[in-house]
């Protein structure tokens, strides 16, 4: 079955430490996203990248860094500068043409990150 | 600035009401295209539709209709009939040329109860 996977569904993270939320897609898209939800609120991007080896900020990418090194795999790192980092976080896909995606993003399950 | 907004927080139906989900954009591209998302209790967001700018025609699903009226710069989702399967959160999102589509901009959503 094609989709997208996040592992793990639930992390706990003591203040401080750097987390990385695992995001991998099966749908061949190029290019793929992060969002932040917060109780109420819609999502946020993060960071997005078009293609393997790119990626640009979105709104809220203080204390966020992401890598993409293979077309399958977009994993974000929650570093300690990010003040708030407790959140639902969720990683999408889609396909693309010569650098222009209009198309619907498919969602994985999300990650539930709580700092104690 | 692209900007969506969806006002109504919560909405409670009773099962076999219709009820309207309201979405107001603001953009000042001339080519956009704008989604509806459904996010149940699980959390994974899941596509329903997507229109561009030039096409107005209002499109039916089953169960599900789209109103989507340029001089008002709205996009309206109606459910008929609901069903407590319809119960969830549901996103409305814009996607514009000036970013090449890659930055959507989700509405705070509304969460929809439709009670047995």
């Amino acid at each position: 079955d094609g989709g997208i996977t996040q592992s793990p569904k639930y992390l706990f993270r003591k203040e401080g430490q750097n987390v990385t939320l695992s995001c991998e897609q099966n749908l061949n898209h190029d290019a793929m996203y992060w969002y932040r939800q917060d109780p109420g609120q819609g999502l946020r991007l993060i960071y997005y990248s078009q293609i393997v080896n790119d990626f640009q900020k979105g709104d809220i990418a203080e204390g966020y860094s992401v890598s993409r090194e293979k077309k399958e795999s977009f994993p974000l790192t929650v570093t300690s500068a990010q003040k708030n980092p407790t959140a639902f976080y969720l990683c999408a896909s889609s396909s693309g043409l010569a650098g222009v995606s209009y198309n619907e993003q498919f969602f994985g399950p999300g990650t539930r990150l709580t700092v104690l | 600035a692209q900007k969506v907004t969806q006002a109504q927080t919560e909405i409670s139906v009773v099962e076999k009401e219709d009820v309207t989900l309201d979405c107001v954009y603001e953009t000042r591209d001339t080519t956009y295209y704008l989604f509806w998302y459904k996010q149940p209790p699980s959390g994974e967001l899941v596509f329903l539709i997507r229109r561009n700018s030039f096409d107005e025609q209002n499109e039916i699903s089953g169960r599900y209709s789209w109103n989507f009226q340029k001089s008002t710069s709205s996009f309206n989702f109606t459910i008929t009939a609901s069903q407590v399967v319809d119960s969830a959160v549901y996103f409305c999102a814009l996607s514009g040329e000036n970013t090449g589509g890659f930055k959507t901009i989700f509405g705070a959503g509304t969460r929809l109860f439709v009670k047995a």
